[in-house]
């Protein structure tokens, strides 16, 4: 079974600091890749997925960006954080290739601002 | 945009079945529901999934009618550990642009179990 790494697991950081989220999967080849952001009592919010090597799409736009390195690696990064970016950040896989399989997600970044 | 619409909250005892609906009047052919559990500071995590009638697992039960406009999870005698947010989402047969948005959840069902 897939098993998502996500490091680090609390992050405070300063407004205008850049940002590194690294994400992990075990247990898949050619996962979809996503992630996602939780604000406080909200539902989770699409940001990026990746289908592949190199190939990220986004689903809205803001001061984040994500990568694709390698195939099993997802990496979530902005260049000067803003207060608005605090929140739980997800990462979330499922198998490539197939249709409708749920995600599995990993235990989540919880990112500060200040 | 939210795809699917749900209870904000219940509220439930101990040993009684709880039965949450979903309403996604928008899905589409090769679309597949499916139901997930969060806990604070946790990921979701997958619960059942279906596609049309009724699916049966160790956990919970999902009915979904003819029109698949709706469907419903069923947790048979809730327990106090049964108390999180409970996310219905329709997950898109192609994977692109056009459908990626479906898989934004929701606010989800805070469910409360009390003895």
């Amino acid at each position: 079974s897939q098993t998502i790494h996500q490091w680090p697991a609390t992050l405070v950081q300063p407004v205008g600091s850049p940002l590194s989220l690294e994400c992990t999967v075990e247990g898949t080849s050619n996962p979809n890749l996503y992630w996602y952001r939780q604000a406080a009592g909200r539902g989770l919010q699409l940001l990026f997925y990746s289908v592949g090597i190199g190939q990220i799409s986004s689903e809205v736009p803001q001061n984040l960006s994500a990568s694709r390195p390698q195939d099993r690696q997802f990496i979530l990064s902005s260049k000067k954080l803003l207060l608005s970016d605090s929140g739980f950040y997800l990462c979330a896989c499922n198998p490539g290739g197939t249709l409708n399989q749920p995600q599995h997600f990993g235990d989540g970044t919880r990112l500060s601002i200040l | 945009l939210a795809k699917t619409t749900q209870p904000i909250s219940m509220d439930s005892y101990e040993g009684q079945e709880v039965n949450i609906t979903c309403s996604h009047n928008n899905i589409a052919t090769n679309d597949y529901i499916t139901w997930y559990q969060q806990f604070p500071s946790q990921g979701p995590r997958f619960i059942i999934q279906g596609y049309k009638t009724k699916v049966t697992n160790e956990v919970a039960s999902l009915f979904i009618p003819a029109d698949r406009k709706s469907s419903t999870l069923s947790l048979p005698r809730v327990s106090l550990s049964d108390t999180a947010v409970y996310y219905c989402l329709v997950l898109p047969g192609p994977l692109n642009t056009g459908t990626a948005s479906k898989l934004t959840f929701g606010t989800g069902t805070r469910l409360q179990v009390t003895l």
